[in-house]
């Protein structure tokens, strides 16, 4: 059964701290993964990421991908308030219809 | 541009009844997808289509719910009867095949309370 999960499952930081969120995966043909920031309605689109070891970069934010080990990180530098949301963690696999699997998600709260 | 537009945004109603949730994709995106999200199993993916075509519905959790896509530009999610366990959020998301690395793009979805 494909699996993608999270780490760690909530987290508080606050402002000016910088964070690193986990993803791993055990899945059948791999396509790509994805991040998405959840804060009170639709997961928003962050990255994709289909290479290992390239950085995918917007502002604060980096992600990368390590298919020998499994998993992806998201860092965030310098957090603000902002930033406070979930962020899911989704896998894309081959032959599926692009359908995705979604880890359970990391609840990051950053305080002022 | 307009995103993945849902409604209704909120449906607070009693076991039994019939519940119908719509969905209107991203234009020019041709497939679409319907997720339920609960603090217990996360995201999951329920059925997606592609071209309108149903392609893979084995997340439906039971045959009192269904999906249909009409056209490229609607599609619905319906519950009947509804049960207290069905409360959730529920999502759709679109997606445009051609070209690659496309990623889905999520409406607002609709927050359902079945009581």
């Amino acid at each position: 059964e494909d699996k993608v999960v999270q780490s760690p499952l909530s987290l508080v930081v606050h402002e000016g701290d910088t964070v690193t969120l986990n993803c791993s995966y055990e899945v059948t043909n791999f396509r790509s993964l994805l991040w998405y920031k959840q804060e009170k309605k639709a997961p928003t689109f962050l990255f994709m990421l289909t290479s290992s070891g390239i950085e995918k970069k917007s502002g604060r934010l980096s992600s990368i991908l390590d298919k020998k080990e499994l998993s992806s990180i998201l860092n965030i530098t310098a957090t603000q308030t902002g930033d406070s949301a979930i962020y899911l963690c989704a896998v894309e696999l081959l032959n599926a219809g692009n359908m995705l699997t979604f880890g359970g998600g990391t609840r990051l709260m950053v305080k002022p | 541009d307009a995103g993945v537009i849902q409604s209704p945004r909120h449906e607070v109603t009693e076991m039994g009844q019939e519940v119908t949730l719509r969905c209107k994709p991203i234009s020019g995106h041709n497939s679409l997808f319907w997720y339920r999200q609960t603090m217990m199993r996360g995201l999951e993916l329920l059925i997606y289509f592609n071209n309108n075509v149903p392609i893979d519905d084995s997340g439906m959790p039971e045959d009192r719910f269904s999906a249909k896509m009409p056209n490229a530009s609607f599609s619905t999610l319906k519950i009947q009867p509804s049960e207290p366990r069905d409360s959730a959020v529920y999502f759709c998301a679109s997606r445009r095949d051609r070209g690659s690395n496309q990623p889905q793009h999520f409406g607002d979805g609709t927050r359902l309370s079945i009581l």
